[in-house]
């Protein structure tokens, strides 16, 4: 089963708004990853925030971890058209043996020029 | 380019069958991984290897194997394939044996007919 459960599913937005993908997660995590996934092709690596950590700043793209509860989201704003892609958070677990990430189901998001 | 390489791209074999499947990891990279990605199962963690040696182990069925050569380069070997194997199969690799951003290659998809 997957660790991770991501918010919206799907996700519609025209270019220059702001996207919120939501991730939450059961057990003690080590640190959350989001990946981006264009269609059918290899996950690329975006952030990774640690579970000390608040919120970490990448370029358009904010994260904010709450391990109270659970939950991290990830904004990305001002979209471009070529941020259309699927979105995954990756839980890595807390005193796990290897990384492991365990990926949640992923948010759609289509950016309309 | 993440400098992980798959082969083959595409795959297509028949129920019964066995297949072997590719990967390089990133020069210098110690750790590889494989992940199953699949529209009901989403992407699912398989196998690690450290170094040659296996370091985690996932929802990898009986008829797969994996192994990683002394050169680093790591083989997933599916037999009896059925209609369910089919699937997206990603490597991945990572320098650290612990928690830390993987790189993905762009996959190898099988289509099992």
């Amino acid at each position: 089963s997957q660790q991770g459960e991501e918010d919206p599913q799907a996700l519609s937005i025209q270019e220059g708004e702001n996207a919120t993908m939501n991730c939450s997660y059961k057990t003690s995590i080590n640190n959350l990853q989001w990946y981006r996934q264009n269609s059918g092709r290899g996950l690329v690596h975006l952030i990774l925030i640690r579970s000390n950590e608040r919120e970490k700043h990448s370029g358009r793209l904010r994260v904010t971890l709450d391990t109270s509860k659970k939950s991290s989201s990830l904004l990305i704003t001002a979209s471009r058209a070529a941020d259309t892609a699927s979105y995954f958070c990756a839980t890595s677990p807390w005193g796990g043996s290897g990384s492991r990430l365990t990926f949640g189901e992923g948010t759609q998001l289509t950016v309309n020029p | 380019d993440s400098g992980v390489t798959q082969t083959p791209k595409h795959l297509i074999t028949a129920t019964g069958q066995r297949v072997t499947l590719r990967c390089s990891p990133r020069s210098g990279d110690l750790s590889v991984y494989w992940y199953q990605q699949s529209l009901d199962q989403g992407l699912q963690f398989l196998i690690q290897y450290y170094n040659g040696e296996e370091r985690a182990k996932g929802n990898i069925l009986e008829r797969f194997s994996a192994q990683q050569f002394p050169d680093l380069h790591s083989e997933l070997n599916l037999s009896s394939l059925e209609l369910g194997d089919s699937a997206l199969y990603f490597c991945a690799s990572s320098g650290r044996v612990d928690t830390g951003e993987l790189f993905f290659g762009e996959g190898s998809r099988l289509t099992v007919l």
